[in-house]
């Protein structure tokens, strides 16, 4: 079942413009995961934060987690086109991993 | 070697089939998963196998039958399938937390 919700469900900006995912989530966690997945394909996991961890950055992307919210940021920035995908969080608790709902995230050139 | 495969890409099936769904991975990954994924929905995980054996069964009715044969194999037997069933089946493998995904297999139940 599903584990987190995310927000905004579809997100439409510029290229060029930056981009924020918020997620949040209703149990304890190991850690939170952030996935993208192009248009019927399989994931690409995009980076990892762990419980311990506050703010974690990899190129574009910097993630944020506040476990006493339970909640987890992706900002993407300096957006491109080719950006344009779903971005699922995703909580791991051992092997148990599970996703939000997603965000649909279009970038226009 | 740094992917998962998954055979067949596509597959359509009727309700008396049987078929069988293949995940492959030669990364010394110890555990492998099957998730299902409908149409603008995230994928909901249905197993999980750590050490080839089962370790976690999300409910998943008995016409999904999951099989480990090896360390590097994972497959997914198909039987009595119902439309419903449509959907994207993807498999994972991990050796720490993070997760790498198969392209995937799109199965359609007539």
């Amino acid at each position: 079942s599903q584990q987190g919700e995310e927000d905004p469900q579809a997100l439409s900006i510029q290229e060029g413009e930056n981009a924020t995912m918020n997620c949040s989530y209703k149990t304890s966690i190991n850690n939170l995961q952030w996935y993208r997945q192009n248009s019927g394909r399989g994931l690409v996991h995009l980076i990892l934060i762990r419980s311990n961890e506050r703010e974690k950055h990899s190129g574009r992307l910097r993630v944020t987690l506040d476990t006493s919210k339970k909640s987890s940021s992706l900002l993407i920035t300096a957006s491109r086109a080719a950006d344009t995908a779903s971005y699922f969080c995703a909580t791991s608790f051992n092997n148990d991993m599970r996703f939000g709902a997603g965000t649909r995230l279009t970038v226009k050139p | 070697d740094t992917e998962v495969t998954q055979t067949p890409k596509h597959l359509v099936m009727g309700m008396t089939n049987k078929k069988s769904l293949k995940c492959e991975q030669h990364m010394g990954h110890r555990a492998m998963y099957w998730y299902k994924q409908k149409a603008k929905k995230p994928p909901e995980l249905m197993f999980v196998y750590s050490y080839e054996k089962l370790s976690i069964n999300e409910s998943v009715p008995s016409r999904f039958s999951p099989e480990c044969p090896n360390s590097s194999l994972l497959n997914l037997h198909l039987h009595a399938l119902q439309p419903e069933d449509s959907a994207l089946y993807l498999c994972a493998s991990s050796l720490d937390s993070e997760q790498f995904f198969g392209p995937g297999t799109r199965l359609t139940v007539l």
